[in-house]
């Protein structure tokens, strides 16, 4: 299993650019998710997804749209880039609510690192 | 909504010495409480998590306690190996019927030197 994966890796925009960010997980998870990290700040949830064709805002989910078309995949989009959205970007899945811990572990992918000039 | 603050920002420690990273919520409704080692250029992962039911977790040289009247929680390493440096992440959430939302710390770096 690769696990959850994330393209691209690196991306420069200018402001006023749009892009789309991917996110893939082979582990047929229900839960995904999408976290921006900046310096000092730790991850903090952008929006997520319970099933596919659902989404639901995070906590910072101004300049940003998602979408869960199908189950393994959960799409970030940046329609107009600002500066301020300069950051690396996760994506995490997990499987359920869980009993117990079982289930609760998010799995995070490696990262794509946004810079916005 | 939840916050989550984490002490130290840094953290160094000689080899095999232990080191503890702390954290706080506010919120007295959230359950359920993972730590992340996130090494340089990777994505965060899981390395030990615990449930409100619980005080104390163990898992080999790691160890996670909880106080839920203080509303605080602790990373506890011991003998620490060169391997262990990297950045540890606290999150608390509430476990809810749909979705697990983590609020994150803002990270401890962790140095240890050999």
């Amino acid at each position: 299993n690769a696990g959850v994966t994330q393209t691209p890796k690196f991306r420069v925009l200018k402001t006023g650019q749009s892009m789309t960010l991917l996110c893939a997980q082979d582990m047929n998870h229900e839960y995904m998710y999408w976290y921006r990290q900046d310096p000092g700040m730790g991850l903090r949830l952008i929006h997520y997804s319970v099933g596919e064709g659902t989404t639901a805002k995070g906590e910072v989910p101004d300049g940003y749209n998602v979408s869960r078309l199908k189950k393994q995949n959960f799409l970030l989009g940046l329609e107009s880039a600002a500066p301020s959205q300069t950051s690396v970007y996760f994506c995490a899945s997990s499987y359920s609510r869980g009993s117990g811990t079982s289930g609760m572990e998010q799995y995070f992918g490696p990262g794509t690192r946004l810079t916005v000039t | 909504g939840e916050n989550v603050e984490q002490h130290p920002s840094t953290l160094s420690v000689q080899e095999g010495d232990s080191a503890v990273i702390k954290c706080t919520y506010s919120d007295s409704a959230s359950n359920y409480f993972p730590w992340y080692k996130q090494e340089l250029g990777k994505g965060p992962q899981l390395i030990i998590d615990i449930r409100s039911n619980v005080g104390e977790k163990k898992d080999q040289r790691i160890a996670v306690t909880l106080n839920k009247t203080a509303k605080h929680f602790s990373l506890h390493i011991t003998e620490t190996q060169p391997e262990d440096s990297a950045v540890y992440f606290c999150a608390a959430s509430t476990i809810q019927e749909y979705g697990n939302k983590l609020v994150f710390g803002a990270g401890t770096i962790l140095r240890v030197k050999s």
